[in-house]
C-alpha cells in the first residue's frame, strides 16, 4: 500500500497558467478530499467525493478551481489562470474511516 | 458550526520532557475530536480519536488525549517526548451529523531540544 500519492510534488506556473494537480486515493478507499494548506490559513477544506460523486464543493473558490474524479483511481484538482494568492500547499486525502493525506503538491505562482 | 483552537503556535521542550499540547473546541452537538502529526515535507497522518467512552484515548508512540466536556478540551499528551516528535499538530473536529467535514486547527509546531 503506497498510501495517498500526489503528483507533481512541486508546481510553478506564471500568472494566468493553469495548473493540473492529480491524486491517486488508496485503493478501496470511498471518500477522497482536497485541502489547501498556507502559513496565513492554516488547512482549509476545499472539496469532497464519495464513491466519485461531488459531495461538498462548498470550500472552491467558484471561480478558476474545480475539481473531478472520473473514476475510483484517481482525482484532479484544476486552477485556470493562477494568481499569485493560489500559491499553497494542496493536500488529498483518502479515508475509509479517518483520513490518510498525500505528501502533497507546493504550487507556486510568480 | 464547529470550530477548534489550538492557543500555542510553538511549544519548545527538551528530550524526555513530557509535553501537553492544548486544543479547545466549540460545537453544541456530539463531536468527533482527532489528532494529526504533520513532519515537514509530508502530509499529515492520524494519531488518536474520540467519539464516546474512555475520555483518555491512547494513539501511536506513546501519544494520548483526554476529553473534557466541561473544558471542550481534547488536550494531547506525552510522557517523554523525543526529537522525532518535532513536528506540527494539528487538533481536528467534526460533527457527527456531518462527520465527513474535518476542521483543523492552526496546529502548534513542537520543538524537541538534544
Amino acid at each position: 500500500n503506497a498510501g495517498v500519492i500526489q503528483t507533481p510534488r512541486h508546481k510553478v506556473t506564471g500568472k494566468g497558467q493553469e495548473a493540473t494537480l492529480w491524486c491517486e486515493p488508496i485503493s478501496g478507499h470511498s471518500a477522497v478530499f482536497w485541502y489547501r494548506q498556507t502559513i496565513v490559513q492554516g488547512l482549509e477544506f476545499l472539496t469532497y467525493f464519495r464513491n466519485q460523486a461531488p459531495i461538498d464543493d462548498s470550500g472552491m473558490p467558484k471561480e478558476r478551481f474545480s475539481a473531478q474524479m472520473p473514476n475510483q483511481s484517481h482525482s484532479t484538482l484544476k486552477i485556470q489562470s493562477t494568481q499569485p494568492q493560489d500559491s499553497a500547499v494542496y493536500l488529498c486525502a483518502s479515508s475509509a474511516n479517518t483520513l490518510y493525506f498525500g505528501a502533497g503538491t507546493r504550487l507556486s505562482v510568480l | 458550526t464547529q470550530t477548534v483552537s489550538q492557543s500555542d503556535a510553538h511549544v519548545t521542550v527538551f528530550e524526555g520532557d513530557s509535553v501537553e499540547l492544548r486544543c479547545n473546541y466549540s460545537y453544541g452537538g456530539s463531536i468527533y475530536l482527532s489528532w494529526y502529526i504533520q513532519h515537514h515535507g509530508h502530509g499529515l497522518q492520524f494519531l488518536l480519536k474520540y467519539y464516546s467512552g474512555n475520555p483518555v484515548v491512547q494513539g501511536v508512540n506513546g501519544f494520548e488525549a483526554e476529553f473534557s466536556k466541561s473544558d471542550s478540551s481534547f488536550h494531547l499528551r506525552k510522557a517523554s517526548v523525543h526529537w522525532s516528535d518535532s513536528a506540527v499538530y494539528f487538533c481536528a473536529v467534526s460533527a457527527d451529523t456531518n462527520a465527513y467535514k474535518v476542521i483543523f486547527g492552526k496546529g502548534t509546531h513542537l520543538h524537541v531540544l538534544p
